[in-house]
């Protein structure tokens, strides 16, 4: 079955102590894109990849860390996570190689909790 | 600066009640705009893309319209498995995507 796939689902976890939420895809997608999704706020893009070693930065990146060393895996990396980073994140992928990539498939969502 | 607005924040409709959603925007170059569907504790789900003024989507009983500044996602005869939080995004001239707050829609029975 094709799809984005997320590690772990939720987690709680304390103020400075560095995570990393784990996504990948068996779709062979160039593009994928990290989001937050905040109640008010919505959707906001934290980094995003269009291949394999490039990455940029989205609209909210502070606090965030990203790598693509391979296609199918793009891991979101919080090095100190602090309490205002508690969110729902959201990984993503699209199949364009080129043009607009709007076309994006999200993965279940990954909750998490800063104290 | 690039933003994305939804309204309304909320819609109830009874069952076969006709609609319209708007999704305004203010973008650098735009070079697409993308209607999503929602639904509780999931991903976002892709629904249409749509890329200059006068186009025009259909898939069911949703069509997405889009002029220079706003798009409407129109809701014809809806059922209530058509409940669900519906997003709106833009991809400005770079490669960053913009979603607006979206809108909640209840279809009652």
């Amino acid at each position: 079955e094709a799809q984005v796939t997320q590690n772990p689902r939720y987690l709680i976890t304390v103020t400075g102590k560095k995570l990393t939420v784990t996504c990948s895809q068996n779709m062979n997608h160039e593009y994928m894109s990290w989001y937050r999704q905040d109640p008010g706020l919505g959707l906001r893009q934290i980094y995003y990849s269009m291949n394999v070693e490039v990455t940029d930065k989205g609209d909210v990146p502070e606090g965030y860390k990203v790598s693509r060393k391979e296609k199918r895996n793009f891991p979101l990396i919080l090095e100190s996570p602090s309490p205002n980073q508690t969110s729902l994140y959201f990984c993503a992928s699209s199949p364009r190689t080129s043009g607009s990539h709007g076309e994006q498939y999200f993965g279940p969502g990954t909750r998490l909790t800063v104290t | 600066e690039d933003q994305v607005t939804q309204s309304p924040e909320a819609l109830r409709l009874q069952e076969g009640e006709s609609s319209s959603l708007n999704c305004s925007y203010t973008v650098s170059g735009l070079r697409g705009l993308f209607w999503y569907r929602q639904d509780p504790g999931k991903g976002p789900e892709f629904l249409f893309t749509l890329y200059s003024a006068g186009e025009e989507k259909e898939k069911e009983r949703l069509k997405a319209t889009l002029t220079k500044k706003e798009s409407f996602l129109h809701i014809t005869a809806p059922k209530p498995e058509d409940s669900a939080t519906y997003l709106c995004a833009v991809q400005a001239a770079g490669n960053q995507f913009y979603f607006g707050t979206g809108t909640s829609l209840t279809v009652i029975p």
